[in-house]
């Protein structure tokens, strides 16, 4: 049972334009969301998180949407930067599951 | 210098083999985990420690073992090693279960 689902398994974004990474989650009890970054070789980062008293948290070029209703949070980099390219994991945690589930991760290319 | 140190950061070894990787942290955590990454299955957990003397099953913990005797080291053991063990393995820490988790740098396995 796949909780946390990253359903692109890559986006490809011009430098400069917006980049948006979708995840969608089945357990209701999640309520703690964070986003990491992966680049090659490397371990993964943390880059944003989201508790699921807000539907929205910035940091600087970052921004995470947090829809309950829809089971469905994303992630907007604004303007995308070459260095962005990375793999990205949605990763949620709540209720009696506290340990972090992630997704399949998302292969972001951005394109100078 | 906060960090998740493990090694080796590429072993290559052959079937049968016992081999250990190691894993430290230097922040205090209570929480440790071993997650290993496959093409296009993400993350997947291994085994994980709440604390010392204290570990637990993740979602694919076959063919491994564990151990927490200390609150900093958290090693992991393949007995008996298989090629389908070949992978990407990351150790991870967090002060506490479910929150943000710091990954070491990464150890590139294979087993011939």
């Amino acid at each position: 049972d796949q909780q946390v689902k990253q359903n692109s398994p890559s986006l490809s974004v011009q430098e400069g334009r917006i980049s948006i990474l979708n995840c969608d989650y089945t357990n209701s009890m999640f309520d703690y969301f964070l986003w990491y970054k992966k680049y090659p070789a490397e371990g993964p980062t943390f880059l944003i998180s989201i508790s699921s008293i807000k539907d929205k948290n910035e940091d600087g070029r970052f921004t995470v949407f947090l829809n309950k209703s829809a089971k469905h949070l994303s992630l907007h980099i604004v303007p995308s930067q070459p260095g962005d390219s990375a793999v990205y994991f949605c990763a949620g945690s709540g209720g009696s599951n506290y340990k972090l589930t992630f997704g399949k991760g998302t292969l972001l290319t951005v394109n100078p | 210098e906060a960090q998740v140190t493990q090694n080796p950061r590429y072993l290559i070894t052959v079937t049968g083999k016992k081999l250990t990787v190691t894993c430290s942290q230097n922040m205090n955590h209570e929480y440790m985990s071993w997650y290993r990454q496959d093409p296009g299955l993400g993350l997947r957990q291994i085994y994980y420690s709440m604390n010392v003397e204290v570990t637990d099953k993740g979602d694919v913990p076959e063919g491994y073992k564990v151990s927490r005797k200390e609150k900093r080291n958290f090693p992991l053991i393949l007995e008996s090693p298989s090629p389908n063990q070949t992978s990407l393995y990351f150790c991870a820490s967090s002060l506490v279960d479910g929150e943000k988790l710091f990954f070491g740098s990464g150890t590139q396995l294979s087993v011939l």
